[in-house]
């Protein structure tokens, strides 16, 4: 089954200790990235990676690192947490950047700092 | 820059009621449209989309025509169910940019009442 996966679901943590959430979708896709969703704000993305190797900032990339070193896989660290990043985070691919290729997203990940 | 603005929620109907939720757009160029449905603790789903003016999106009973004249995209059902409740988001795939990021709405939650 054609799927992009998330881990974790949800996550409690604190202030300044170093987390990743992973990504991995199976569809072989190129384009992938990374948004956080907010009330009132929709989506915004975060990062995004055209292919292995080739990430870029997307709109809000501040706090945020990725890395894109096979092409299944798309990490999201948060080196240093801060209380202003408890949002809820959605990882999506898409099979190139051709502009009316649709996405496909994972289940999301609620992340809540203390 | 490029934007999508969609009608503020909560949308609450009866069940059977006819359903629109309005989207316009702001972008250069010829942005291909979409909207995408997210049901509770679930990633986004694409619903629909259109690639070019006068298009028209459909699936599961819902329709979007994409005109241009107006600049818009405006999602609509003949008579909606229960199961349909959910948060809609329009977006729009920004061909200015290199990666061709796509652009949300703020989302539409749609409650149906029995």
């Amino acid at each position: 089954e054609a799927q992009v996966t998330q881990n974790p679901r949800y996550l409690i943590t604190v202030t300044g200790k170093k987390l990743t959430v992973t990504c991995s979708q199976n569809m072989n896709h190129e384009y992938m990235s990374w948004y956080r969703q907010d009330p009132g704000l929709g989506l915004r993305q975060i990062y995004y990676s055209m292919n292995v190797e080739v990430t870029d900032k997307g709109d809000v990339p501040e706090g945020y690192k990725v890395s894109r070193k096979e092409k299944r896989n798309f990490p999201l660290i948060l080196e240093s947490p801060s209380p202003n990043q408890t949002s809820l985070y959605f990882c999506a691919s898409r099979i190139n950047r051709g502009s009316n290729q649709p996405q496909h997203f994972g289940d999301g990940t609620r992340l809540s700092i203390l | 820059g490029n934007s999508v603005t969609q009608m503020e929620g909560p949308v609450t109907l009866s069940e059977e009621a006819f359903l629109t939720i309005n989207c316009t757009y702001t972008a250069t160029g010829y942005p291909s449209l979409f909207w995408y449905v997210q049901y509770p603790g679930e990633g986004l789903q694409l619903l629909l989309k259109a690639t070019k003016a006068d298009d028209k999106g459909s699936n599961k009973g819902f329709e979007a025509t994409y005109r241009k004249e107006t600049t818009s995209f405006h999602l609509e059902k003949g008579s909606v169910q229960v199961s349909d409740s959910a948060v809609y988001f329009c977006a729009l795939s920004d061909q200015d940019s290199s990666a061709s990021k796509i652009i949300f709405g703020s989302g539409t939650r749609l409650s149906i009442r029995p």
